[in-house]
């Protein structure tokens, strides 16, 4: 079956544009993940969906970052002006949610802020 | 916090050749452990899971991993190393509840040699 898709691949922004990153999770999968990866910081936890409930926003590192998932299937992450320190792959995951851990992740989105 | 450590961030081995890759993790409970691979350009794959139970678990692609709770590692191997494993291997960890999110090592890239 369809595994986790992301869409751009590749994103090259100017400093102080907005950014929409996009997840589109396995069928089924009520849990959504958004992590980044950067050379610096290794791969960091941004947020988490699970079904309705409210997300868990506390790996997100600035209110330019924020992210929704509507109809409890596809996520956009947005970065509004973005830094050149944004520059990161951008990785989304998905799961069954309760009951198990097991993350299932795309490919990423590169963003590169010049 | 919960934390994760991989001590080695690069090891190179000869093709056919042994190998152990070392986690250590901080928590206060039982751990659930992972290992994850992620070939260049791609994204991340589940190699296996610990939650509970045989302490030894089993893996994709030949590899194993032993919970040690009195060390407090996850180590991975394999005993005879393909040069198609050439990747970056995290460790994560994930929190008491299920579908929270996974905190990673830094990651310990590996080369292999033929």
């Amino acid at each position: 079956g369809a595994g986790v898709s992301q869409s751009p691949s590749n994103k090259v922004t100017e400093k102080g544009k907005d950014v929409e990153l996009r997840c589109d999770p396995i069928s089924g999968h009520t849990a959504l993940y958004w992590y980044r990866q950067s050379l610096g910081q290794g791969l960091e936890f941004l947020i988490y969906f699970q079904g309705n409930s409210a997300p868990d926003k506390s790996g997100l590192p600035s209110d330019r970052f924020s992210a929704e998932r509507t109809g409890g299937s596809v996520s956009t992450l947005t970065i509004q002006r973005t830094q050149q320190e944004d520059s990161a792959v951008y990785l989304c995951a998905s799961s069954f949610g309760t009951g198990t851990f097991e993350q299932y992740f795309g490919p990423g989105t590169r963003l590169t802020v010049t | 916090a919960q934390s994760v450590t991989q001590p080695d961030i690069h090891i190179t081995v000869s093709e056919g050749a042994s190998l152990e890759l070392r986690c250590n993790y901080s928590y206060g409970a039982t751990p659930y452990l992972f290992w994850y691979v992620q070939s260049p350009g791609q994204g991340l794959q589940l190699l296996l899971k610990y939650f509970s139970g045989d302490t030894l678990v089993q893996g994709i692609k030949g590899f194993e991993a032993e919970f040690k709770r009195s060390q407090s590692s996850f180590n991975l191997r394999k005993p005879s190393v393909h040069w198609s494993d050439a990747a970056e291997y995290f460790c994560a960890v994930g929190a008491g509840q299920a579908g929270t999110a996974l905190i990673f090592g830094k990651g310990t890239t590996l080369s292999v040699r033929s």
